[in-house]
């Protein structure tokens, strides 16, 4: 079984800053994916940032970081220089099975973050 | 770019009634999930279909039931409300089972009353 586990329920921080978003993850199978999911008030689920168990480099999306430490099994999102429009419940999640498969998605338990002007 | 769209964006049942939410996938997307949120939950995994077939089946109750059609499409068909239910219920989609993204829809928020 997977678990994702993300130990702040709430981060706040100073526009134009960086912040990182902190998971863990547990899983017994040696491919896996990991993504990172944006939640505003509006409801929707907008995909930032995917990595593979087996990508050698950490991924990378215009602002969006992952900070991948397999043996930690930990996937931090970093964000840089962040916006007011940042402000959102960001949810860790992982995928089970093959290395690069979107099957089904186990979600942590979000961490809301909020940015100051 | 086309995204997953699900249809309607709110639905508000009463108990013991049925509902059915629909989801068209972006185009060439033959695999489809089904996802529930409750308040101020996480999403939970429900059901996936690919290419017109059951995949995976994750913490669905009985009263629910889904399936995808030839043009992709997905219904996921509730019956019986609960209180409970009341979730907001979201689709993804991705182009076959061994990819890199799951696209979700903008979810379909139901309240039973």
């Amino acid at each position: 079984a997977q678990k994702i586990t993300q130990t702040q329920p709430g981060m706040f921080v100073q526009e134009k800053e960086a912040v990182t978003l902190d998971c863990t993850y547990d899983t017994s199978d040696p491919s896996y994916g990991l993504f990172w999911y944006k939640q505003p008030s509006s409801g929707e689920m907008i995909f930032l940032i995917y990595q593979g168990s087996y990508d050698q480099q950490n991924a990378t999306e215009g602002r969006y970081s992952l900070n991948f430490q397999k043996a930690r099994k930990s996937a931090n999102l970093v964000i840089s220089a962040s916006q007011l429009g940042d402000s959102a419940m960001y949810f860790c999640a992982m995928s089970a099975g093959w290395s690069g498969s979107a099957r089904q998605l186990t979600f942590g338990s979000g961490t809301q973050l909020t940015v100051l002007p | 770019a086309a995204g997953v769209i699900q249809s309607p964006r709110h639905l508000i049942k009463e108990k013991r009634e049925t509902a059915t939410l629909k989801c068209y996938p972006i185009p060439r997307h033959d695999t489809v999930y089904w996802y529930q949120q409750g308040p101020g939950q996480d999403p939970q995994f429900l059901i996936s279909f690919y290419e017109k077939m059951q995949s995976d089946k994750g913490s669905i109750p009985d009263r629910f039931s889904a399936q995808q059609f030839s043009d992709y499409h997905s219904e996921l068909n509730m019956s019986s409300l609960e209180l409970g239910d009341s979730a907001l219920y979201f689709c993804a989609s991705s182009p076959g089972q061994g990819n890199t993204e799951a696209f979700f829809g903008q979810g379909t928020r139901l309240t039973v009353v």
